[in-house]
């Protein structure tokens, strides 16, 4: 089965950078996702990563480490609409399902 | 283009009453999902159709039903409510590696 850990909250003052770890288990690799999920909200994509390295999207970052078996989502300038869940999910076999971590939930103050 | 829709939005029942919950998407997209998300849990798969006329157990199938209707719609059935089942439940529908969430239904079993 797949497993993940990510921490269950991080906290950060506005301005600042802030990283949320995920390791995971998984019985064969298909990729390492990122969603956000707002208090009351629906989940919502924020990056994917198939190889290893860094993938930049505006003020968000997904890096992956095949060989670590881990990951991190990487914030920059955050804002308090930053805060939210953060949830990693890796993907079971042929992209047919998603296993999620129980999520981050970020905190971002003035 | 209104992506992933649920009905109900809210709903509480009485334990022994049966329901459906609805979920509808115009992406034309084949794989459609449902989660239930539960404080602490993350999100948790209950049952998946990968296209039109196929569905699969997720990780918690247990009391759940499911209909893949067409390709654009995905029904949730509980056919006699327990109070373990209050919780809140999303659909989705995914191309490749990105899903799409709908706004969710959060039902009480009383």
């Amino acid at each position: 089965g797949q497993s993940l850990e990510q921490p269950s909250e991080v906290t950060a003052v506005e301005g600042a950078i802030v990283q949320i770890n995920c390791t995971y288990q998984t019985s064969g690799f298909y990729g390492l996702s990122w969603y956000q999920q707002h208090d009351g909200g629906a989940p919502t994509f924020l990056s994917y990563n198939a190889l290893d390295g860094l993938e930049e999207t505006g003020r968000f970052s997904s890096f992956l480490s095949r060989s670590d078996s881990y990951g991190y989502l990487l914030l920059q300038e955050l804002q308090m609409k930053d805060s939210a869940s953060y949830f990693c999910a890796v993907f079971n076999s042929g992209y047919s399902t998603l296993t999620f971590g129980k999520g981050t939930m970020l905190l971002v103050s003035p | 283009n209104a992506g992933v829709t649920q009905t109900p939005k809210f709903q509480v029942l009485k334990t022994g009453q049966s329901m459906t919950l609805q979920c509808a998407q115009d992406m034309n997209h084949n794989s459609m999902y449902w989660y239930r998300q539960d404080p602490g849990m993350g999100l948790r798969l209950i049952y998946y159709s990968a296209s039109e006329g196929t569905t699969d157990k997720g990780e918690v199938p247990n009391g759940y039903n499911v209909s893949r209707l067409n390709k654009r719609e995905f029904s949730l059935r509980l056919e006699s409510a327990a109070p373990s089942q209050t919780s809140v439940y999303f659909c989705a529908s995914s191309r490749v590696y990105e899903q799409y969430f709908g706004p969710g239904t959060r039902l009480t079993v009383t």
